[in-house]
């Protein structure tokens, strides 16, 4: 079947550190992985996304890169800022319509 | 531009009651979903649609119907609230075809059921 683990949070950071938030997918096929962010009160926007191997998704200073050999696709960030505190959400899509989403990550950033 | 439009914003109900969530968009999407989230368990789908006439279940549909009579409309209807109901529940599109299509999301319903 299809499935999405993303590490556990919550995450706090200070600014200017580099982040890395850990996803690894199952999944038959060749899936379409994304990454979202949840702003408080706010809906799910995408960040990236990255629809074949070795493909490498980025947004504002995020990036992600599509890992077929470990199945995974991390989210980096060289230098966070307060802004970037929020929820991010991996997922996928394989044959069908149907996302899967991993649990949630929180990242807090402090001055 | 529109986009994904949920209302209510926020609701409060008793057990028992029945409500709708009204969900539009206008980005001409064969695709539509209802999801819910909840803390530490993420989105979960409740139920989705491929096209006008066309539902089917998700993860977690029990307590919740739906219909598409339009492209633009997906409405979800709680027949009798319970407080295991309690959640924030959010609308989503895509279009139909193809898997590197992005989900776009409304802002998101809250409801409590008391």
């Amino acid at each position: 079947g299809n499935s999405v683990t993303q590490m556990e949070g919550p995450v706090t950071l200070s600014e200017e550190a580099f982040l890395t938030i850990n996803c690894t997918y199952t999944a038959t096929g060749y899936p379409s992985l994304f990454w979202y962010v949840q702003y408080p009160g706010e809906g799910l926007q995408l960040l990236l996304k990255a629809t074949k191997a070795d493909d490498k998704g980025s947004n504002k200073g995020f990036e992600a890169t599509y890992r077929k050999e470990t199945t995974s696709f991390h989210l980096e960030k060289g230098s966070v800022q307060v802004s970037d505190s929020a929820v991010y959400f991996c997922a996928l899509v394989n044959t069908g319509n149907q996302f899967y989403f991993g649990t949630g990550t929180s990242l807090t950033v402090i001055p | 531009n529109a986009g994904v439009t949920q209302t209510p914003k926020f609701q409060v109900l008793k057990t028992g009651q029945s409500m709708t969530l009204q969900c539009a968009q206008d980005m001409n999407h064969e695709y539509m979903s209802w999801y819910r989230q909840d803390p530490g368990m993420g989105l979960r789908l409740i139920h989705y649609s491929v096209g006008a006439g066309i539902t089917d279940q998700g993860e977690v549909p029990n307590g919740y119907n739906v219909s598409r009579s339009t492209t633009e409309d997906f409405p979800l209807r709680l027949l009798s609230a319970a407080p295991s109901q309690t959640s924030v529940y959010f609308c989503a599109s895509r279009p139909g075809r193809g898997q590197s299509g992005e989900l776009f999301f409304g802002e998101g319903s809250r409801l409590t059921v008391l």
